[in-house]
């Protein structure tokens, strides 16, 4: 399994353009974020889908959508750059029901690191 | 309105050494309570979890101590290693098992371990 997949890696935008992360996981599952993190203040949900079809706010939705198509991705799209968008966006995946070790871990990919000028 | 406050900063601790890195929340319906390792360059992974029926939860090196009362938890890596010089996150949600995937994430803490 290649797990979750995220690309690009990194990716410089001017401020304005739009341009879309992909995520893709292997693992069949139904729950998939995003989270963006910057220094000094962890992560922080963006957006969620609890499956294909459905997708919801997390905590700083504003300047992105997502849509979920399929079970195996979910991009995120950003509309119109802004510098304040600069950091290192997370994709993770998980079961939505319990799982055998009795939680539901989450899998993360490696990060696209954007820089919006 | 950061949910999950995270203690210290920065750590940096002798080999062989305890690490211990805290947590406090506000929201008393969180019932999950994650660490999460991140390297540089890399993801975070899942470390360890715990549910807050129980106070302490042990797996090799690492062990999560929870306080349900003071609404805080901490993370103690015995004898620390320089392969454990990673940055260390907390985090917690709602919804054990099936619902609890939106986790609040406290603001990281660097640990180095010095030889």
């Amino acid at each position: 399994n290649a797990g979750v997949t995220q690309t690009p890696k990194f990716q410089v935008l001017k401020t304005g353009q739009s341009m879309t992360l992909q995520c893709a996981q292997d693992m069949n599952h139904e729950y998939m974020s995003w989270y963006r993190q910057d220094p000094g203040m962890g992560l922080r949900l963006i957006h969620y889908s609890v499956g294909a079809g459905i997708t919801d706010q997390g905590e700083v939705p504003n300047g992105y959508n997502v849509s979920r198509s399929t079970t195996e991705d979910f991009p995120l799209r950003l509309l119109s750059a802004a510098p304040s968008q600069t950091s290192v966006y997370f994709c993770a995946s998980s079961y939505s029901f319990l799982g055998l070790a009795g939680h539901n871990e989450q899998f993360f990919g490696p990060g696209t690191r954007l820089t919006v000028l | 309105q950061q949910q999950v406050k995270q203690s210290p900063q920065s750590l940096i601790v002798q080999k062989g050494g305890i690490s211990i890195i805290n947590c406090a929340y506000e929201n008393t319906a969180f019932d999950y309570f994650p660490w999460y390792q991140q390297f540089p360059g890399k993801g975070p992974a899942l470390l360890i979890a715990i549910r807050p029926d129980v106070s302490e939860k042990k797996e090799g090196r690492f062990t999560i101590s929870f306080n349900k009362s003071a609404k805080q938890f901490s993370l103690h890596i015995m004898d620390s290693q320089p392969g454990d010089s990673a940055t260390y996150f907390c985090a917690a949600s709602t919804g054990w098992g099936g619902g609890g995937n939106k986790l609040t994430f406290g603001t990281g803490t660097q640990l180095k371990v010095e030889l």
